[in-house]
């Protein structure tokens, strides 16, 4: 496609809840990135995939987060048991290379709110 | 202390000053990014370097690597040049490929 889109943009949810949020990359591009961004603050990185491979989950903040990129492309991030510490924006990001420096294409992001 | 710091975290300007953002980082580096994030909206990558200088438009990016420190610059500065501006360090090595984050600057450029 033209740009990262992401779906859906916004997500309320009841704590407990499991959440799944989609990537739609660059459809060129080999790395994915996942981020999560609190209100105020930066973004924070989660994970990464080339193409399926995913070298680093570092990020993750508990194992209640999981990703997936099964055929290379399109991704998920999935939350289980969501709690209100959960609630932020969740943002994408496709480059081209395999991981090797270069600039990041961000998705608009889904807003995730825990009630 | 963070790894990226940004500084001024607050920063109100005229229209048609000339602003500038500071980053320095504490790691090792492959490469730095600008990004722009405006109220609501997405991230937009303004400049990716490693060394020396960038210049796009009226945006320009510099570079010390020996000093651990970028800058960006903006001139004649203008109101939708509002946003949050954060600088982001590439630690690229190993398995480890990620974007290490400031915490960016709010700009507010007034008419």
């Amino acid at each position: 496609g033209a740009g990262v889109s992401q779906s859906p943009r916004y997500k309320v949810t009841k704590r407990g809840q499991d959440v799944t949020l989609r990537c739609d990359p660059i459809s060129s591009h080999a790395t994915l990135y996942w981020y999560q961004q609190a209100l105020g603050q930066g973004p924070e990185f989660l994970t990464y995939f080339n193409y399926e491979a995913q070298p680093d989950k570092s990020g993750l903040p508990s194992d209640r987060f999981s990703a997936e990129r099964p055929e290379g492309s399109i991704s998920t991030l999935t939350i289980q048991r969501t709690e209100q510490r959960d609630s932020a924006m969740y943002r994408c990001a496709s480059s081209g290379g395999q991981g090797r420096i270069e600039t990041q294409y961000f998705g608009p992001g889904t807003r995730l709110l825990v009630l | 202390k963070n790894e990226v710091e940004q500084s001024p975290q607050n920063l109100t300007a005229q229209e048609g000053e000339f602003i500038t953002i500071n980053c320095s980082y504490s790691v090792g580096i492959s490469a730095l990014h600008w990004l722009q994030q405006h109220p609501g909206g997405g991230i937009v990558s303004l400049f990716m370097l490693s060394s020396g200088k960038k210049k796009h438009g009226r945006l320009i990016a510099t570079i010390n690597i020996q000093e651990k420190h970028s800058s960006l610059h903006i001139t004649a500065s203008h109101p939708r040049d509002s946003a949050v501006y954060i600088c982001a360090a590439w630690n690229y090595g190993g398995a480890t490929n990620k974007l290490i984050f400031g915490t960016g600057t709010l700009l507010a450029v007034q008419p």
